[in-house]
């Protein structure tokens, strides 16, 4: 699996959109970008995954670029229950293996 | 209504022991997982099975092994507990393969404290 940089973490107002970047610049063509999240003493949580197009669900958009070396998790209006430790994950889709999880970007949402 | 429980949700115990922790995914998922998470926060994965197979044994002592006795269950044995063993420990699921494979579903962890 391709490996990811993300930073340590970022702080964003309530309300506001929190985008988190990732860059995968050794991404593989058939490699997709996956998001967790971690909140505090829970399980990840599944948030999004794309492969080249920019996806968005009722949680969050995925921007991935054109040379798919980097991507941008948006969350469109951030609350507290989002501070949470987000990873981006690079791998084959359809593999029974384990995730691969880095050390992610701890997001911190400011009332 | 708990996709993926796990039980314990603590364990504390001695040093030498051999404990178990249970997990139950009732997602119908045909793929489950344990991963372990250290003090340093750092969650890596150390079984997958698929269909009663293992698929992937990452470097973990033999000390630990998995047990599924149904597709829904796959609880994770522990033998002669040492004191780096504390860590919280993940169950998950996920569907190989499929349409929404790695998708990955988890449990609400298993804290595991070794004295």
């Amino acid at each position: 699996d391709a490996k990811t940089t993300q930073p340590t973490s970022m702080d964003c107002a309530e309300g506001r959109a929190a985008n988190l970047p990732c860059n995968h610049s050794t991404i593989s063509g058939n490699e997709y970008v996956y998001w967790y999240r971690q909140i505090h003493s829970q399980g990840p949580q599944y948030i999004i995954h794309g492969l080249k197009n920019n996806e968005t669900n009722e949680m969050a958009s995925l921007i991935i670029t054109e040379d798919r070396k980097s991507s941008t998790l948006i969350l469109p209006h951030a609350t507290l229950r989002d501070t949470a430790v987000y990873y981006c994950i690079v791998r084959v889709r359809g593999g029974a293996d384990g995730l691969t999880f880095g050390k992610g970007t701890h997001l911190i949402i400011q009332p | 209504d708990t996709a993926v429980s796990q039980t314990p949700k603590y364990l504390v115990t001695q040093m030498g022991n051999d404990k178990s922790i249970k997990c139950e995914q009732n997602l119908g998922h045909d793929t489950m997982y344990w991963y372990k998470q250290d003090s340093k926060k750092f969650l890596k994965i150390m079984f997958s099975y698929n269909n009663k197979e293992l698929i992937i044994n990452e470097t973990v002592p033999n000390r630990f092994s998995p047990k599924s006795p149904d597709k829904a269950h796959l609880n994770l044995h522990i033998n002669s507990l040492e004191l780096g063993d504390s860590a919280v420990y993940f169950c998950a699921s996920g569907l190989a393969g499929g349409p929404s494979s790695d998708t990955q579903y988890f449990g609400p962890g298993t804290r595991l404290t070794v004295l």
